[in-house]
């Protein structure tokens, strides 16, 4: 069955960074679209990024645009985000999430909590 | 950005009543681009609904999408003990997803 699991949370200190990592399995990995979704502490979801099954097109939330790099490696079914200049609201679960359709998230990881503190 | 506000903020029903959770849009969505999801207490989401009306692998019939422009509508014919939790809208558009701040369903 699809299986999403996140990696490479924890605690970081203002201005710090951080790469998450996503290993997927259970399906073709380079068929389908790959985004990052987060949710902060008793919040809401919020879409941070989305990558195309071929890495081709690629799109950010205005709030980490510029200090967050999406990327993924289909030869290793994974997915990644580097996250730079790393901000006390940046704090939050962060999930993968994938489908076979761009417009919605059809799997969830079990996310990865990211902690940004001094 | 399309904004999505969902109401009410908390519904408080008993179990084998119905849900009518609402979903409206700042600007018209097409039909295609909105979905539903379930959260439990500290799990991931789950997608209930795309396409506004089409239910997802594995989704009981008692959940039902509809709508259409602004306004949409995610219904719990009957509700279960596992489907009190929080339920999110979300749409897509002009390369950006945006989600509904959820929709509480509590035990009354």
């Amino acid at each position: 069955q699809v299986q999403l699991v996140e990696s490479g949370g924890g605690l970081v200190k203002p201005g710090g960074s951080l790469r998450l990592s996503c290993a997927a399995s259970g399906f073709t990995f380079s068929d389908y679209y790959m985004s990052w979704i987060r949710q902060a502490p008793g919040k809401g979801l919020e879409w941070v990024s989305y990558i195309s099954s071929s890495g081709s097109t690629i799109y950010y939330a205005d709030s980490v645009k510029g200090r967050f790099t999406i990327s993924r490696d289909n030869a290793k079914n994974s997915l990644y985000l580097q996250m730079n200049s790393l901000r006390a609201e940046d704090t939050a679960v962060y999930y993968c999430a994938s489908s076979i359709a761009a417009v919605y998230f059809q799997h969830w990881g079990q996310g990865t909590l990211v902690t940004v503190s001094s | 950005e399309i904004v999505l506000t969902q109401s009410p903020g908390t519904l408080s029903l008993s179990p084998g009543e119905r849900a009518t959770l609402s979903c409206r849009a700042s600007q018209s969505v097409s039909s295609s681009y909105l979905a539903w999801y379930q959260q439990k207490p500290g799990q991931a989401p789950r997608l209930l609904i795309y396409g506004a009306s089409s239910r997802a692998t594995g989704i009981p019939d008692r959940f039902s999408g509809s709508g259409s422009g602004t306004d949409f509508t995610l219904t719990i014919s009957r509700l279960e003990p596992e489907d009190f939790a929080v339920y999110y809208c979300q749409q897509y558009g002009s390369s950006s997803w945006t989600f509904g701040q959820g929709t509480k369903v509590e035990i009354k």
